[in-house]
């Protein structure tokens, strides 16, 4: 069974700062994975989508990375803002079952002004 | 990209009474998900819907608990049944369009 672990579960940060958030799961055999942010009480928002072929991917300020022999998976947020203050989820796609997503849970994050 | 909406975004609801939940698609997608997120957790997948079938249930959810419906490709609903305090959680539908994973805005749930 995929089991996906994020980690730090919280971390607070002085605007400004660069800071990567780390995600790593136990099978290898994944089609894709995917970064989500999660304000206070919503929905999930997609942030940025690595498929297996790729190493990474970049949207704006953030960049995240994927490294399947590993295990692993960073989000790498540049020059954070308070804006950036959210909870980040990473999920895992496997090739065994597509329709199966397997989700880490989450690094809250809390960028002070 | 899929856009989903949820309906209620929020309710209160007594002890031993239901909620039944819509999610609307704006596009035909084969496959729906609904999850749960409990205070303070990540998301639990709770069943997969397929238009025209059976939902599947994941191991700890029942569908006298959980019953799920599915009528067209662009809407399902989740109702939870018997309510106690312990279902007041965060549930949330999704679709794979693609690769990716698109999310419902949630539906929050306290129990009292």
């Amino acid at each position: 069974k995929q089991e996906v672990t994020q980690i730090p579960a919280a971390l607070s940060v002085p605007e400004g700062e660069n800071l990567v958030l780390n995600c790593s799961f136990t099978d290898s055999a994944i089609y894709n994975l995917q970064w989500f942010r999660q304000d206070p009480g919503k929905g999930l928002t997609s942030l940025l989508l690595i498929q297996s072929s790729q190493r990474e991917q970049t949207s704006g300020r953030l960049n995240a990375s994927l490294d399947k022999s590993s295990g692993r998976s960073t989000l790498y947020i540049a020059a954070s803002q308070p804006g950036d203050s959210a909870t980040y989820l990473c999920a895992v796609q496997i090739v065994y079952n597509f329709n199966k997503f397997y989700f880490g849970s989450g690094t809250k994050l809390n960028v002070k002004p | 990209s899929a856009v989903i909406s949820q309906k209620p975004s929020r309710d209160i609801c007594q002890r031993g009474t239901s909620l039944t939940i819509q999610c609307q698609v704006d596009s035909q997608v084969t496959m729906m998900f609904w999850y749960r997120q409990q205070p303070g957790q990540s998301l639990t997948l709770i069943a997969t819907a397929n238009q025209g079938s059976e939902a599947t249930y994941e191991s700890g959810f029942v569908i006298d608990k959980f019953p799920i419906s599915r009528p067209n490709l662009t809407f399902s609903t989740l109702t939870v049944s018997n309510l106690s305090p312990e279902d007041s959680s965060i549930y949330l539908c999704s679709v794979a369009g693609g690769r990716e994973q698109f999310f419902g805005p949630g539906t929050r749930l306290t129990v009292l």
